[in-house]
């Protein structure tokens, strides 16, 4: 049974097109993470939530917004997405972040950018 | 230096055969380490952590070198289905970080 789930598994948008990712898990993990992996690159954190903590890598773009509203959903928003952004966008949770801890992930939703 | 690195391959082993890859780290500070396996268009999945002593799990043996900062993976009796790009992650306090990834292809 699917633990981390993600809709779409794929999504096509045009350049400059708001466009909304989501995220579910069924086992009330209070982490959960945003990655974005591009192709023969790592997964890049985008950001996490620590429970309702939002925490953002100095890195990402504006343009990537995440919410919480509960435990269960995580979105991830791009504004004004450009061809640079086509990419697979994980989203992983973990139980409380620990050091042994392991991620899981959702199988992904694969953006394309028209 | 890198934070994580891992050589990208491909690495083209015939099935049955044995091998090998590294992965070094940066960080001596860094606290957990793990190895992922990830299938083309896929998520990565835990294939195993990698404990201070060193850890089996059947054909698959992982040992850290904390001296070295590098941690590595040993698949024997390669399998096709062991064909994969294996991502090695290491933990320091609360950041990830993820390498590249090593690719696998058994050749039959």
């Amino acid at each position: 049974d699917a633990m981390v789930i993600q809709n779409p598994r794929y999504q096509v948008t045009q350049f400059g097109k708001p466009v909304t990712l989501s995220c579910s898990q069924t086992l009330n993990h209070n982490v959960m993470y945003w990655y974005q992996q591009k192709s023969s690159q790592a997964p890049k954190l985008l950001f996490h939530y620590y429970d309702k903590d939002f925490n953002n890598e100095a890195d990402t773009p504006d343009n990537f917004q995440s919410r919480r509203p509960n435990t269960s959903f995580c979105f991830l928003d791009i504004r004004s997405p450009g061809l640079g952004d086509a990419a697979m966008y994980l989203c992983a949770t973990s139980r409380d972040g620990g050091p042994n801890e392991k991620l899981f992930f959702g199988s992904g939703t694969q953006l394309s950018v028209l | 230096r890198k934070e994580v690195e891992q050589d990208p391959g491909p690495f083209n082993v015939p099935e049955g055969a044995t091998v090998a890859f590294n992965c070094t780290y940066s960080n001596s500070a860094s606290q957990s380490f793990f190895w992922y396996r990830q299938d083309c268009r896929k998520e990565p999945k835990l294939l195993m952590s990698v404990y201070s002593s060193g850890n089996e799990d059947g054909r698959f043996t992982a040992q850290l070198n904390r001296a070295s900062q590098y941690i590595s993976l040993l698949i024997r009796d390669s399998k096709l289905s062991d064909s994969a790009t294996y991502l090695c992650v290491v933990k320091a306090d609360d950041k990830i970080i993820f390498g590249k990834g090593t690719r696998l292809h058994i050749l039959p």
